[in-house]
């Protein structure tokens, strides 16, 4: 495996399932992201982790759950979603948390909340 | 005010020709700029990125920045039907993007015609 992986890469759910979303990097990166992209919408940040720790959050409701146990991988636990919750989330990660520092995306997950 | 515009297209060249993408940003503190491109249903790749005022050459790819006016744009020369995709403009650090908070644009179509 190179770059950055997720699974599953589609994802049909109910509003009453608890399901995740798992990451990969397989670049040595030490900072890992969630996005959000919605139709017509410019991408979202969600969650924003470096070193295992979380540093930003960005307004998300609770429902959605990131936990980060490496710097390597990185999950995105869901519950009790809305139907507008349904889009393409993306991770990424770059090495480090500089203005400078490149992301590089994985091919995304695309939510379908019924 | 939106944080980085681009205009959403589409827009169509003819093969061969110059493709020109425009960004404004709001943020005056921004330090780095970047663009991914992004085939429909598929996940953001990086291609440039600028951090200082001028020119930036990659092969066919050129990325100019203008600070004073908030300005940053991509040339594509010798337009392929392969570069036909949506370009996202991403801004980095600043007051809304601080560290690497990456803040997006709604991303330009842009279709290039036999």
């Amino acid at each position: 495996e190179t770059g950055v992986t997720q699974t599953p890469r589609h994802l049909v759910m109910g509003m009453t399932n608890k399901k995740s979303l798992k990451c990969e990097q397989h670049l040595g990166h030490n900072a890992m992201y969630w996005y959000k992209q919605s139709a017509k919408k410019p991408l979202e940040l969600m969650f924003v982790y470096s070193l295992e720790e979380r540093v930003e959050n960005n307004s998300v409701p609770s429902r959605f759950s990131p936990e980060c146990p490496n710097s390597s991988h990185l999950f995105l636990h869901l519950h009790t979603l809305q139907p507008e919750d349904s889009a393409l989330y993306l991770c990424a990660s770059s090495q480090g948390l500089r203005a400078h520092n490149e992301q590089f995306f994985g091919p995304g997950t695309r939510l379908t909340v019924l | 005010q939106k944080e980085v515009e681009q205009n959403s297209g589409p827009l169509s060249v003819p093969e061969g020709a110059i493709a020109s993408l425009n960004c404004t940003y709001s943020d005056r503190g921004s330090q780095s700029f970047f663009w991914y491109r992004q085939y429909s249903g598929k996940s953001p790749e990086l291609i440039m990125f600028i951090y200082s005022n001028g020119d930036k050459e990659d092969g066919r790819f050129t990325a100019q920045l203008n600070k004073a006016s908030q300005y940053v744009s991509l040339l594509i020369r010798d337009s392929q039907p392969s570069d036909s995709a949506t370009y996202l403009c991403a801004v980095n650090g600043g007051l809304t993007g601080g560290g690497n908070k990456l803040t997006f644009g709604t991303g330009t179509q842009l279709k290039v015609e036999l």
